[in-house]
């Protein structure tokens, strides 16, 4: 199947500072791209849906001016969180879509201290 | 807004059969699908239904009802390492997932 890459795999921040997430579908090309969080023993929570060239599409609640999103390849996506407090410590996942099929990410896990 | 449900947890043996269901109310419908996600992994996929049905893939089916909305997992011939969490989840322009059931498999 298709690959798709995160990195980093795991990032240690210090409350306040931003931090970059990038994903890249590796052997193909993604036009849509979409940004989950997941809490310990609970399931994914769609954050944003990443399309390349345009702006990304927020779910209700998602802070758009916190968590920045840029598609800025068919191949590439990335979510900034900006000012990153402890309650952002979280698993984040991305996936890329073919149109029929969804391909995860590795996740990432992201610890405010 | 989007429901879609699962139980929370189940418990099987080793060398049985297990059915996880799913069921779903949603404004829109083009494919449902199942996951499988180890605790601090990113979840792989299993399977997928569009049609009505049932898919069979090797130890792993699923079963669709659209006119019912539900839709349910069955592994056969369990094994320790099937011991994880299964998602569903509906696509309609975007992907919504159950919370996922944990599934314990027991020696």
């Amino acid at each position: 199947g298709a690959v798709v890459s995160q990195h980093p795999s795991r990032v240690i921040c210090k409350s306040g500072t931003s931090v970059k997430i990038e994903c890249r579908s590796l052997d193909f090309q993604a036009t849509t791209m979409f940004w989950y969080r997941q809490f310990p023993k609970k399931s994914l929570m769609l954050m944003a849906t990443s399309n390349e060239g345009s702006k990304a599409t927020y779910e209700q609640g998602v802070e758009k001016d916190k968590f920045l999103i840029n598609h800025a390849s068919l191949t590439l996506s990335t979510l900034t969180v900006t000012s990153a407090h402890p309650e952002d410590s979280s698993f984040y996942i991305c996936s890329a879509t073919t149109g029929s099929e969804q391909y995860f990410g590795p996740g990432t896990r992201l610890t405010v201290t | 807004g989007q429901n879609i449900d699962q139980p929370t947890e189940m418990t099987a043996t080793e060398g049985a059969i297990v059915q996880i269901n799913c069921t779903y109310q949603t404004s829109g419908f083009n494919g449902l699908f199942w996951y499988q996600q180890h605790a601090g992994e990113a979840p792989t996929f299993l399977s997928y239904n569009v049609l009505d049905g049932l898919e069979e893939k090797g130890r792993f089916s699923s079963f669709l009802s659209r006119s019912k909305g539900y839709s349910y997992l069955l592994l056969k011939e369990l094994q320790m390492k099937d011991s994880a969490s299964y998602l569903c989840a509906v696509f309609f322009n975007k992907f919504y997932f159950g919370s996922g059931t944990k599934l314990n498999v027991k020696p």
